[in-house]
């Protein structure tokens, strides 16, 4: 399977621990984004890296949330301390940057967060 | 925050008929794109079309572009229940897609 991979698929943890998801993007894809997709909304935009530089990070991101990608190919969100309100679908999607933005997203199946 | 807004919010129609989902936005853009997600499901990519073009093709899927109105079309023509999906556009003018919250498409056989 050469598509984005996350892992893991679910999580299910208690108001407060901490929680870190995987994402694997598509090897030779230098950009890599993270969403956050909540029941019957759109994808909202968390942050995303071009090679191993975070270049944009979303107001909705509060400081409890960190991305790190350290070698440019895979790459981490942690959630610390979490809420119920983190409760959601996170998405991880891929694409390689040319010119502009002119090109496609690849983009993994999720990893769906209950905060119980 | 989302930029696009689809139109309907939900569809409902019968095998064989057309569906068509419109896209408004606010700002100007590099291109837009349309993604598909199926319940529970990531997105997957359908088409992109760039700002200076008008109208785009692919299989059963046809996309317009109006920039001076902001808004974009997708037509889907003769359905089949395996199109029953969400439908999102994505809006891009820097180096992120912004989605708009969707239209769930509900294919009736």
């Amino acid at each position: 399977d050469t598509g984005v991979s996350q892992d893991p698929r679910h999580k299910i943890t208690k108001r407060g621990q901490n929680v870190t998801f995987r994402c694997d993007p598509i090897s030779e894809h230098n950009r890599l984004y993270w969403y956050r997709q909540t029941l019957g909304q759109g994808p909202e935009f968390l942050t995303y890296f071009q090679n191993e530089a975070q270049l944009e990070k979303s107001r909705l991101l509060s400081d409890r949330f960190s991305a790190e990608r350290p070698k440019g190919s895979f790459s981490t969100l942690e959630i610390q301390r979490t809420e119920q309100g983190d409760s959601a679908m996170y998405l991880c999607a891929s694409s390689l940057a040319g010119q502009g933005w002119n090109t496609e997203a690849f983009f993994g199946q999720g990893t769906r967060l209950t905060v119980v | 925050s989302q930029q696009g807004e689809e139109d309907p919010q939900a569809l409902s129609i019968q095998e064989g008929e057309n569906a068509t989902m419109n896209c408004s936005y606010k700002t100007s853009i590099n291109n837009l794109q349309w993604y598909r997600q199926n319940s529970g499901r990531g997105l997957v990519h359908l088409i992109l079309i760039r700002s200076n073009e008008r109208e785009k093709h692919s299989g059963r899927l046809r996309v317009t572009l109006d920039t001076s109105k902001k808004s974009s079309s997708l037509l889907i023509t003769a359905s089949r229940a395996a199109d029953t999906a969400s439908y999102f556009c994505a809006t891009s003018n820097t180096q992120k897609l912004v989605f708009g919250q969707g239209t769930r498409l509900t294919i009736n056989p």
